[in-house]
């Protein structure tokens, strides 16, 4: 079956401009994740939806990340007011999260430069 | 103490070698490991899940959990220089709580 997509999978934006990354999960997945991985680093956690519940944005670096999900599928992050540090490929990852299995299965990414 | 703790590498083994990667995680309530494979550019592939102390063969691979002494690792049998990629060790707390090395470097030389 279809794995997860994101979209774009590259974007280039100048410093202070917003900028939208999309993540469409796998059918049937009830928790989605949202990554950064700058180069040559780990991941970097940056918030989790389970169903309908409240996401947990404890790992957003700051007021300018912002991400919600529609009707419990495609995801969108919104990062404000970018700035060069934000410069890094967007990881998303979704996982069923049943029988406590919790294996992540992550999309291609979106890599963001910020000029 | 990082909560998941793995060799940066580069580690290098011959083609047809076994490599073994190694990971120590700190949390003693961890219930869920994994290893995913990186190639350069592209995103995290899973490859092994365990979650039973011993041993977890699939293929080429086996994966080792002792919870005991906070330890999982990866064995590769017989490389390939298809294998060159950077090994990513997570362990899960709860349906939150993934938490991720920082990778091992693997090349695998012809």
């Amino acid at each position: 079956g279809a794995g997860v997509s994101q979209s774009p999978s590259n974007k280039v934006t100048e410093k202070g401009k917003d900028v939208e990354l999309r993540c469409d999960p796998i059918s049937g997945h009830t928790a989605l994740y949202w990554y950064r991985q700058s180069l040559g680093q780990g991941l970097e956690f940056l918030i989790y939806f389970q169903g309908n519940s409240a996401p947990d944005k404890s790992g957003l670096p700051s007021d300018r990340f912002s991400a919600e999900r529609t009707g419990g599928s495609v995801s969108t992050l919104t990062i404000q007011r970018t700035q060069q540090e934000d410069s890094a490929v967007y990881l998303c990852a979704s996982s069923f999260n049943g029988r406590a299995l919790y294996e992540q299965f992550f999309g291609p990414g979106t890599r963001l430069t910020v000029l | 103490q990082k909560e998941v703790e793995q060799n940066s590498g580069p580690l290098s083994v011959p083609e047809g070698a076994i490599a073994s990667l190694n990971c120590t995680y700190s949390d003693r309530v961890s219930q869920s490991f994994f290893w995913y494979r990186q190639y350069s550019g592209k995103s995290p592939e899973l490859i092994m899940s365990i979650y039973s102390n011993g041993d977890k063969e699939d293929g080429r691979f086996t994966a080792q959990l002792n919870k005991a002494s906070q330890y999982v690792s990866l064995l590769i049998r017989d490389s390939q220089p298809s294998d060159s990629a950077t090994y990513l060790c997570a362990v899960n707390i709860a349906a939150v709580d993934m938490r991720f090395g920082a990778g091992t470097r693997l090349t695998v030389k012809p």
